[in-house]
C-alpha cells in the first residue's frame, strides 16, 4: 500500500530536549516536505527536499532541521524544542516530474512541548 | 503574494441537503487548485484538483468543485451531504511559476469545518 509513515504519532516533551520525527514514503517520490498545522493558520511549510541531499527552507524553518540521506526518508529534527513548536506536524511527498500532482500526506505527529 | 482564503470557519448542513465550502485564492498566474479533507486524527486526503480544462471537476466521495477565474474562486460542492462527510476541509493553491518552496509546494487556507447533522 502506498503510504507516508510518520513516527511518533504523539509526543510530549520538555523544552530543550532534542527530538526527531521520522518520515518514510514507499512511493519512490523525489519531493518531500514538512508542514505544521495550527488552528486558524492552516498548514505552513517548514522545509522541503527536491531529492536526495537537496533540502531548503520553507516559510517557517526557525528551530527545525532536516536531512535527506536516502530517497525514502526525511526526518524532522528539533534540536532544542520550545513551547511555540507545539503543533501538529505533517510529512508529505510527491513525484518530481512536473508539478500537477497532489501531495500525499502522513497521518500526522502531534507534538507538545512543555 | 500567493494566498488562499476560506471565509467560513464552520459550515453546518442537514443530511441530504446540498453543501458548499467556499474558497478564494490569489496567485500571480494561472493556479493549480486542490481540495483536501482531514478526518479526526488522520492525515490530509486528496479530494480533487483543477489544473486546466473543464471548470467543473469531480473528485472522490461525490464531491465536485467549480473553478471560476473571474471571481478567483474554487468552491467545493456536493449535491447531498452525508453525516460521514463531517470533517475539516482545506483548499490549497500552487502557483506553477513560483519555485519558492519547491515546485510542489501548496499554500493552504485556514480550513473549514463541515458539520453534517442527521
Amino acid at each position: 500500500e502506498a503510504q507516508v509513515t510518520q513516527n511518533p504519532r504523539y509526543l510530549i516533551t520538555v523544552t530543550g530536549k532534542k527530538l526527531t520525527v521520522t518520515c518514510s514514503q514507499n512511493m519512490n517520490h523525489e519531493y518531500m516536505s514538512w508542514y505544521r498545522q495550527d488552528p486558524g493558520l492552516g498548514l505552513r511549510q517548514i522545509y522541503y527536499s527536491m531529492n536526495v541531499e537537496v533540502t531548503d527552507k520553507g516559510d517557517v524553518p526557525e528551530g527545525y532541521k532536516v536531512s535527506r540521506k536516502e530517497k525514502r526518508n526525511f526526518p524532522l529534527i528539533l534540536e532544542s524544542p520550545s513551547p511555540n513548536q507545539t503543533s501538529l506536524y505533517f510529512c508529505a511527498s510527491s513525484t518530481g516530474t512536473g508539478n500537477t500532482g497532489e501531495l500525499f500526506f502522513g497521518e500526522g505527529s502531534r507534538l507538545t512541548v512543555l | 503574494a500567493q494566498s488562499v482564503a476560506q471565509p467560513e470557519d464552520q459550515v453546518n448542513v442537514a443530511e441530504g441537503n446540498p453543501l458548499t465550502v467556499k474558497c478564494t485564492y490569489s496567485v500571480s498566474g494561472n493556479p493549480y487548485l486542490f481540495w483536501y479533507v482531514q478526518y479526526p486524527n488522520r492525515g490530509l486526503q486528496f479530494l480533487l484538483k483543477y489544473i486546466t480544462g473543464d471548470n467543473l471537476v469531480k473528485g472522490s466521495y461525490g464531491f465536485e468543485a467549480e473553478f471560476n477565474k473571474s471571481q478567483t474562486s474554487f468552491h467545493l460542492k456536493k449535491p447531498s451531504a452525508l453525516v460521514s462527510d463531517s470533517a475539516l476541509y482545506f483548499c490549497a493553491v500552487r502557483d506553477p511559476y513560483m519555485f519558492s518552496g519547491g515546485y510542489n509546494k501548496l499554500i493552504f487556507g485556514a480550513g473549514t469545518r463541515l458539520a453534517v447533522h442527521p
